[in-house]
């Protein structure tokens, strides 16, 4: 059981905005930045947004991250075949000297 | 461009230990943190381990406390995990990646391709 929570799935079509959420905690998204991983198939994980809502030089726009109180959103628009994928959200959490914490990981499927 | 490739993975039999290495380049290393993160086959990632750019300051996963040691060589631009007692919940692809910073409570912006750790007798 993951410390932070994501939906397990999530799908749209081609063209259509889908989000995905992440649930934690005062200790970790309460008072730390989130982070998001894009995972394809058979690949090593890629940052995708830090610091809740920066995106890396080579992200797309479509993406977008956003942060309220213990809970974070990863917006994708103009959904692409190409980012079905898993989505990971992670975190610092200050409890018990300071460790990282994982979402479970959320399979974008685009239909 | 950033490199981290990772070696070390193998077979190995509960109870016994593993190395891993990570050779790092295209950054100047001794300027980032770096950390271990783990995948068991068809789960999630899950954090073992990450080390400061000067190894003042190393955490693990309850996990693997007691049993895993994280280390970094500067001079060699390569990180390390000593796995000792091993048990079959650690079977896992382990990745390599770098912090954007020092510490170890930046993010991970670079990601190895991963070595494959089977425990089994």
């Amino acid at each position: 059981q993951s410390v932070l929570t994501q939906p397990p799935s999530a799908s749209g079509t081609p063209g259509q905005r889908v989000t995905i959420s992440c649930s934690g905690s005062s200790s970790n998204i309460g008072s730390n930045t989130v982070n998001w991983y894009q995972q394809l198939p058979g690949t090593a994980p890629k940052l995708l947004i830090y610091s809740n809502n920066q995106r890396p030089s080579g992200v797309p726009d479509r993406f977008s991250g956003s942060k309220s109180g213990t809970s974070a959103s990863l917006a994708i628009s103009g959904l692409q075949s190409e980012d079905e994928a898993d989505y990971y959200c992670a975190a610092w959490d200050d409890s018990l000297n300071g460790h990282w914490v994982f979402g479970g990981g959320t399979k974008l499927t685009v239909l | 461009e950033v490199q981290l490739v990772e070696s070390g993975g193998n077979l190995v039999q509960p109870g016994r230990s593993l190395r891993l290495s990570c050779a790092a380049s295209g950054f100047t290393f001794d300027d980032y943190a770096m950390h271990w993160v783990r995948q068991a086959p068809g789960k999630g990632l899950e954090w073992v381990s990450g080390i400061s750019w000067n190894s003042g300051n190393i955490g693990y996963a309850d996990s693997v406390k007691g049993r895993f040691t994280i280390s970094r060589d500067n001079a060699k631009n390569s990180l390390y995990l000593q796995m000792n007692s091993l048990r079959a919940e650690d079977m896992a692809l382990y990745y390599c990646a770098k912090a954007n910073r020092g510490s170890t409570w930046y993010p991970f912006d670079s990601w190895g391709q991963g070595t494959l750790v089977t425990v089994s007798s």
